[in-house]
């Protein structure tokens, strides 16, 4: 199967500050990224998917200033969580896809911690 | 997002031992179902899509059923393994391309 890193995998930050986590697919190429969010005890929940070089498209109910997400390589894809909350405090993974309908291929996962 | 369950939620398993557990999702505007083998701190593993009512997979001691008409597939490990300890989850796939997951049920062996 294909690689996908996430980084950092954990992170620990105060109230306000801005936290960036970068998903990459290490080879091949990722036409589409997705974002989820997974509460403690709850399923993972999809936040948003990215499209190579094109705006994300948002799930209900997720904030698309909070969550700012950049797709700017076939690569790469950057979730940051802008002035953060301890509501914020989350696990966040991404996975990456060659095309919108095809196999996805997951990183490891962030645990976000908020102070 | 569609509305998949797994049970149980958690699961003790002697080595040795097979078992069992069962994902459900909607039977409406049906796609895929994955299965996800997802150890701690690592990535989720893809271990079966399946798509056609009776669909069955096999990937060693671990295979799959899929019934679309009334919305469950069934994950079983035979022979039970300390290393089949994990989280698996599956996820349902619609119309879209979205995936909705279930909660997952984590398998523990008992050596």
């Amino acid at each position: 199967g294909a690689v996908v890193s996430q980084h950092p995998s954990w992170v620990i930050c105060k109230s306000g500050t801005s936290v960036k986590i970068e998903c990459r697919s290490l080879d091949f190429q990722a036409t589409t990224m997705f974002w989820y969010r997974q509460f403690p005890k709850q399923s993972l929940m999809l936040m948003a998917t990215s499209n190579e070089g094109s705006k994300a498209t948002y799930e209900q109910g997720v904030e698309k200033d909070k969550f700012l997400i950049n797709h700017a390589s076939l690569t790469l894809s950057t979730l940051t969580v802008t002035s953060a909350h301890p509501e914020d405090s989350s696990f966040y993974i991404c996975s990456a896809s060659r095309d919108l309908y095809n196999e996805q291929f997951f990183g490891p996962g962030t645990r976000l911690t908020v102070l | 997002i569609l509305n998949v369950e797994q049970s149980p939620q958690s699961l003790h398993v002697q080595e040795g031992d097979s078992t069992n557990f069962t994902c459900s999702f909607p039977s409406s505007n049906f796609y895929a179902l994955h299965w996800y083998r997802w150890e701690t701190a690592k990535s989720p593993e893809a271990l079966f899509v399946m798509t056609l009512n009776g669909d069955e997979k096999k990937k060693g001691r671990i295979s799959a059923t899929l019934n679309t008409k009334e919305g469950y597939s069934y994950l079983y490990i035979k022979g039970s393994q300390p290393e089949d300890s994990a989280t698996y989850l599956c996820a349902s796939q619609g119309g879209d391309y979205k995936l909705s997951f279930g909660a997952g049920t984590t398998v523990t062996v008992r050596a």
